[in-house]
């Protein structure tokens, strides 16, 4: 089943704990992004990355690295997470780099820095 | 640079009844303009797209949504709501030379009374 997974989906850590994401997608995309979403705030992007070793910062990058070292692999890590990363966060992938391809979503994380 | 407005972050409408979510772009370029749907618990899913083609686009579940450059509009329309529509919906922009980034609107919580 063509898929984008996230792990862990649920994750309660506390200030200063590195922390990674991870994320995969088995449809062999170029392209892949990290999202946080804030109530009223929609979704931000924080990462991109349009293939292997080229990433890219979004709008809210502070506080966060992301590394392509595969192709179906984009883990998001916090390095020294604080409260303010308290949020739901996607990773999407698509097929090219391409203002009309379509995203597919993973199914999110939700994280609790206390 | 380019945004995206939604109007209303709650619409409540019954059964049967039009559905009409409200989105407004800002774009200094012929923008690419997405509706996606998150059900609960669950990632973002594509919805419809707008890339330039016809004005009048339909998508999935019967939505459809019309591009009106006069009134910097997507709205989101559906003629007869039924109770799995019930959701949040995103409305997103982007570019062809930003076709990296995406822009989220702030989403519109959608609730089907019986």
């Amino acid at each position: 089943e063509a898929q984008v997974t996230q792990n862990p989906r649920y994750l309660i850590t506390v200030t200063g704990k590195k922390l990674t994401v991870t994320c995969s997608q088995n449809m062999n995309h170029e392209y892949m992004s990290w999202y946080r979403q804030d109530p009223g705030l929609g979704l931000r992007q924080i990462y991109y990355s349009m293939n292997v070793e080229v990433t890219d910062k979004g709008d809210v990058p502070e506080g966060y690295k992301v590394s392509r070292k595969e192709k179906r692999n984009f883990p998001l890590i916090l390095e020294s997470p604080s409260p303010n990363q308290t949020s739901l966060y996607f990773c999407a992938s698509s097929l090219r780099r391409h203002v009309a391809d379509t995203q597919y979503f993973g199914p999110g994380t939700r994280l609790t820095v206390l | 640079a380019q945004s995206v407005t939604q109007l209303g972050s709650h619409v409540s409408v019954s059964e049967g009844a039009l559905v009409l979510l409200r989105c407004n772009y800002s774009s200094s370029v012929p923008p690419y303009l997405f509706w996606y749907v998150q059900y609960p618990n669950q990632g973002l899913q594509l919805l419809l797209k707008y890339t330039s083609a016809a004005t009048l686009v339909k998508g999935i579940n019967g939505f459809e949504a019309e591009f009106k450059k006069s009134e910097t509009s997507f709205h989101l329309t559906k003629p007869s709501a039924h109770m799995s529509d019930a959701a949040e919906y995103f409305c997103a922009v982007t570019t062809y030379s930003s076709a990296s980034k995406i822009i989220f609107g702030s989403g519109t919580r959608l609730s089907i009374r019986p």
